[in-house]
């Protein structure tokens, strides 16, 4: 089943900072996260695997909380560059690599 | 590297036409997936494969067949093209969990 993301868009000013949220209804064993430019392809920010780890990636991180089995992923200072579409893509073990990614959530990010 | 190449950009197929998506990977990646992406629905998985010779359904497999003959090649293969179809399809590659994503093939079917 597709993972529920929320907020569907987010408008944001420079520097500000932003949350996005991602929940399964199933078990997962890792959440992928993922950033895609109008017109480009997705380009991989960061994987979390079950345990609760925390990960960063510049100004990015995320978080994962298996037994509620969601996922959040943190804009800190957000910057122009940061615009795009976030999906989350949700793992079950031993699957592969084999996601399910949720609908996004439009960025925007405004000077 | 020109990492994950997908020919041709754009398609225009009339209704029951075939064509082949074709999918190249120079990274040595087992892992291949194809996807097909509509407005405000996310990615969804067509099919997936974790070797040459080795190919699996994802989750929106009708209408379109897979062959895994290489490492390098992962074509797309749609029968009997119907409008439903419209979509732009990524193909991906991975050696474990970063995919890889080439940069689309917009399939227009009327």
């Amino acid at each position: 089943q597709q993972p529920v993301q929320s907020p569907q868009a987010v408008i944001l000013r420079e520097g500000e900072d932003a949350v996005i949220n991602c929940s399964s209804s199933k078990a997962l064993y890792s959440v992928h996260w993922y950033r895609q430019k109008h017109g480009e392809a997705p380009v991989f920010l960061m994987i979390l695997l079950k345990g609760g780890e925390q990960k960063g990636h510049d100004k990015i991180s995320a978080s994962f909380n298996e037994k509620k089995q969601q996922s959040s992923l943190y804009l800190t200072a957000s910057q122009l560059s940061y615009s795009g579409t976030y999906f989350c893509g949700t793992e079950i073990g031993g699957s592969n690599y084999k996601l399910t990614f949720g609908k996004g959530t439009l960025l925007t990010v405004n000077p | 590297n020109a990492g994950v190449t997908q020919t041709p950009k754009f398609r225009i197929l009339k209704i029951g036409q075939s064509m082949t998506l074709q999918c190249t990977q120079d990274m040595n990646h087992n892992y291949m997936y194809w996807y097909r992406q509509d407005p405000g629905m996310g990615l969804k998985l067509i099919y997936y494969s974790v070797g040459a010779g080795i190919t699996d359904k994802g989750e929106v497999p009708n209408g379109y067949n897979v062959s895994r003959s290489t490492t390098e090649d992962f074509p797309l293969r749609l029968e009997l093209a119907a409008p439903s179809q419209t979509s732009v399809y990524f193909c991906a590659s991975s050696y474990q969990a970063e995919q890889y994503f080439g940069p689309g093939t917009r399939l227009t079917v009327t």
